[in-house]
């Protein structure tokens, strides 16, 4: 079964706390992105990452760093540097041809 | 001003209806345009994709591209209960914008009523 798989489905940080969002696929995509979805405002692009071992901010990668050491995985780290982290964060991959994304289920981070 | 404009609703039709979504956009670059469906809490979910202007019919649903307008539309015929949902456009420059990196609308939330 092909997909994107996304874990934990909820999470909790403390405030100062770093934590890591994982992201999955096995449908053997080259490109993968993330991107943070608020209430009003959309999705908004973090990072992306168009082959292994290399990665571009998007428009709001303040607070946020990852890694791409494989083509199937695409870690988000969420740090304390991050003001406002509470968010439904989604990760998207992109095979070659036309410029659809296919999404995961989400991460939804709650700061405590 | 946004690069894309979406009306955030809420919409709300009787079962059966014909829905129109629409989105506009001020970037002559774009020229792939998407329109995903997500449910509550879940991931958004690719249902039309249009390269360049003119129609794609799927079912139910007709996605049109007017870029001389920079308009694009989502039709959704004989609308069900199961279609409440929240609909977001989204459109790439492809790989000249950088990327293929995607701009989203801000999405139209649909209710359909029994």
């Amino acid at each position: 079964d092909g997909g994107i798989t996304q874990s934990p489905k909820y999470l909790f940080r403390k405030e100062g706390q770093n934590v890591t969002l994982s992201c999955e696929q096995n449908l053997n995509h080259d490109a993968m992105y993330w991107y943070r979805q608020d209430p009003g405002q959309g999705l908004r692009l973090i990072y992306y990452s168009q082959i292994v071992n290399d990665f571009q901010k998007g428009d709001i990668a303040e607070g946020y760093s990852v890694s791409r050491e494989k083509k199937e995985s695409f870690p988000l780290t969420v740090t304390s540097a991050q003001k406002n982290p509470t968010a439904f964060y989604l990760c998207a991959s992109r095979g070659q041809g036309p410029d659809t994304q296919y999404f995961g289920p989400g991460t939804r981070l709650t700061v405590l | 001003q946004k690069e894309v404009e979406q009306d955030p609703g809420p919409l709300s039709v009787p079962e059966g209806a014909i829905v129109s979504l629409n989105c506009t956009y001020s970037n002559s670059a774009f020229q792939y345009f998407m329109w995903y469906r997500q449910y509550s809490r879940k991931g958004p979910e690719l249902l039309m994709y249009t390269y360049s202007s003119g129609n794609k019919e799927d079912g139910r649903f007709t996605a049109q591209v007017d870029k001389s307008s920079k308009y694009i539309s989502l039709f959704i015929r004989d609308s069900q209960p199961s279609d409440s949902a929240t609909y977001l456009c989204a459109m790439s420059a492809g790989v000249t914008g950088g990327g293929n990196k995607l701009t989203f609308g801000t999405g139209t939330q649909l209710k359909v009523e029994l």
